[in-house]
């Protein structure tokens, strides 16, 4: 048990275009999920907490309205990188917290290359 | 900043145990000690967590320091695809989202040879 899912596992967009990036709980629900990036050699680092129907709270210093969540369901939430650029180039992962549940789960990570 | 200070490597030789040492000296009463790995261009995995008692499951076991302050994650029997950045963590395990969250420090890359 425990899945969680993330679509696409990679993608390569021009600079100025915006992504959708999908984060799924496969086999529970979610109330809680986040979303983290990682630059190479780096760590993860946390850009927001996002909990089922309410309003994502962001990390300083990122952007909410360029990394727009919704988190619509408790099974899903998205990650849009709007007028991506170059610099938003990383490794975007998500993870999924059950209600009343210890653990995150975390998908595999979303590859995002911005030209 | 990350709660947790860890070696930045570690190698270990495959088949024997790997002792993962992780300081939390600051870690208060409501948190736990988590720990996941990362292969690398990969989601991180669960491993396991703790509070104050030793815990075992099917991947490793955690030993905490009766004061808390520091823990090590045991592999007992370690093998080449146990290489790895295993970070150790402290969050509180109530509230809210935002009171759950994993702050990451830069883990312990381990490699296992042959």
């Amino acid at each position: 048990g425990a899945v969680v899912s993330q679509h696409p596992s990679w993608v390569i967009c021009k600079s100025g275009t915006s992504v959708k990036i999908e984060c799924r709980s496969l086999d529970f629900q979610a109330t809680t999920m986040f979303w983290y990036r990682q630059f190479p050699k780096q760590s993860l680092m946390l850009m927001a907490t996002s909990n089922e129907g309410s309003k994502a709270t962001y990390e300083q210093g990122v952007e909410k309205d360029k990394f727009l969540i919704n988190h619509a369901s408790l099974t899903l939430s998205t990650l849009t990188v709007t007028s991506a650029h170059p610099e938003d180039s990383s490794f975007y992962i998500c993870s999924a917290l059950r209600s009343g549940a210890h653990t995150q789960y975390f998908g595999p990570g979303t590859r995002l290359t911005v030209l | 900043d990350a709660k947790t200070t860890q070696p930045p490597s570690m190698d270990c030789a495959e088949g024997r145990a790997a002792n993962l040492p992780c300081n939390h000296s600051t870690i208060s009463g409501n948190e736990y000690v988590y720990w996941y790995r990362q292969i690398h261009s990969q989601g991180p995995q669960y491993i396991i967590h703790g509070l104050k008692n030793n815990e075992t499951n099917e991947m490793a076991s955690l030993i905490i320091t009766e004061d808390r302050k520091s823990s090590t994650l045991i592999l007992p029997h370690a093998t080449l695809r146990d290489t790895a950045v295993y970070y150790c963590i402290v969050s509180s395990a109530v509230g809210a989202g935002n009171n759950r969250k994993l702050i990451w420090g830069l883990g312990t890359s381990l490699a296992v040879n042959p």
